[in-house]
């Protein structure tokens, strides 16, 4: 019983630099989301998925895209990575909303 | 804008104590969440309370809601050393499901 795992769990990007980190749940959850944790500030919704095929902005979306082409997998892509993106990312997914959440372990992010 | 806030942001207590953590909210809610992250790792999800509920327990954990003062509390009794970790509570509100989350309190519990 994996839950939700992340790949990858380490990463230094250099400014300008493209990546993709990936968010995998075998519960069959059918919301999932992302968020970014920053000291002090608590975690912020950066997108989030109700459903495969479909995706929704949160709170801070800028420089960020996802796909969530299968119901299990949910992808967020930084395209030109900014310094201001250094942080750490985490998925969840839950069943429905207003659920619970089951989180991944966190990728951390360093763009230098 | 944060939706929640937790109160102390940081408690240090021993073995045996209990430990009181507090959120405020300014919005209504749907349901209110609290999470354990121990350092480094991810969120762990404790406890849901919903809007119709004013306390649940859950093994040492016990959470009161008030949503007339938009507050909620979380005791963890008899504290071990284990329970060391950030305490984040989250809100859901009928308008936006999605969890926002609280900066945290931090818990040391020393031996």
């Amino acid at each position: 019983n994996a839950g939700v795992t992340q790949t990858p769990k380490f990463r230094v990007l250099k400014t300008g630099q493209s990546m993709t980190l990936l968010c995998a749940q075998d519960m069959n959850h059918e919301y999932m989301y992302w968020y970014r944790q920053d000291p002090g500030m608590g975690l912020r919704l950066i997108h989030y998925s109700v459903g495969e095929g479909t995706t929704a902005k949160g709170e801070v979306p800028d420089g960020y895209n996802v796909s969530r082409l299968k119901k299990q997998n949910f992808l967020l892509g930084l395209e030109s990575a900014a310094p201001s993106q250094t942080s750490v990312y985490f998925c969840a997914s839950s069943p429905q909303d207003r659920d619970g959440y089951t989180f991944g372990s966190g990728t951390r992010l360093t763009v230098v | 804008s944060q939706q929640g806030e937790e109160d102390p942001q940081a408690l240090s207590i021993q073995e045996g104590e209990n430990a009181t953590m507090n959120c405020s909210y300014k919005t209504s809610i749907n349901n209110l969440q609290w999470y354990r992250q121990n350092s480094g790792r991810g969120l762990v999800h404790l406890i849901l309370i919903r809007s119709n509920e004013r306390e649940k327990h859950s093994g040492r954990l016990r959470v009161t809601l008030d949503t007339s003062k938009k507050s909620s509390s979380l005791l963890i009794t008899a504290s071990r050393a284990a329970d060391t970790a950030s305490y984040f509570c989250a809100t859901a509100t009928d308008s936006w499901g999605k969890l926002q989350f609280g900066a945290g309190t931090q818990v040391v519990v020393t031996p």
